[in-house]
């Protein structure tokens, strides 16, 4: 069965910093999604970023990218010039892409706070 | 698009009640999820569906829990008798299946159950 680990609980960050938020994974398909999902106070899960295995380039959206290490089954979040809003649970998510099986597998979860 | 709907978004029952959770997926989404959230478990799916069919049941904790999905537009999570170890949130998923989709899952706002 595939795992997936977030070792730190917490972080914090200094508003307009660059964090990076550790995930790990455990695996033995080829073919697979990742994601990192935010959980801020209002308890929203909020998709952040998606990675396909298969793409050995690093996604991207606006301020969050991913350091993608597929041997290392390492998927860290980038956040750069955190702000406020930023602050929520963090989750780091897998999904095979086999057919016929659409569960995804939740890390724990991480609490980012940004400092003012 | 309204996003996945759920109701009630708070809920407080007695031990030994009935409990009924709903959901209404993103149109045109043909794969619903329920998940359970806790701090002692984090994140845990309980079933998922594929146009309305349940697919994958094993994450439901007992006979007590149930769902349905009558329809493309709408399903239900029910706890009968519901006990103070049920309290937690839940949380309804949608997603569109297809490669190119990327099977995003994407998630509605949660019921906060508590069970006294």
């Amino acid at each position: 069965a595939q795992t997936v680990t977030q070792s730190q609980p917490e972080m914090s960050v200094q508003e307009a910093e660059t964090v990076t938020l550790s995930c790990t994974y455990d695996t033995s398909e080829s073919d697979y999604y990742l994601f990192w999902y935010k959980q801020p106070p209002s308890r929203q899960m909020i998709l952040v970023i998606r990675q396909e295995a298969y793409k050995q380039q690093n996604a991207t959206e606006n301020r969050f990218s991913v350091n993608f290490q597929k041997a290392a089954k390492s998927f860290s979040l980038k956040i750069s010039d955190s702000q406020l809003g930023d602050a929520a649970m963090y989750f780091c998510a897998y999904r095979s892409a086999l057919g016929g099986s659409e569960k995804l597998v939740f890390g724990k979860g991480m609490k980012l706070t940004v400092n003012p | 698009d309204a996003g996945v709907i759920q109701s009630p978004r708070h809920e407080v029952t007695e031990m030994g009640q009935e409990v009924t959770l709903r959901c209404k997926p993103i149109s045109g989404h043909d794969y619903l999820f329920w998940y359970r959230q806790t701090m002692m478990r984090g994140l845990e799916l309980l079933i998922y569906f594929n146009n309305n069919v349940p697919i994958d049941d094993s994450g439901m904790p007992e006979d007590r829990f149930s769902a349905k999905m009558p329809n493309a537009s709408f399903s239900t999570l029910k706890i009968q008798p519901s006990e103070p170890r049920d309290s937690a949130v839940y949380f309804c998923a949608s997603s569109l299946s297809g490669r190119l989709h990327t099977d995003t899952q994407y998630f509605g706002p949660g019921t906060r159950l508590t069970v006294l």
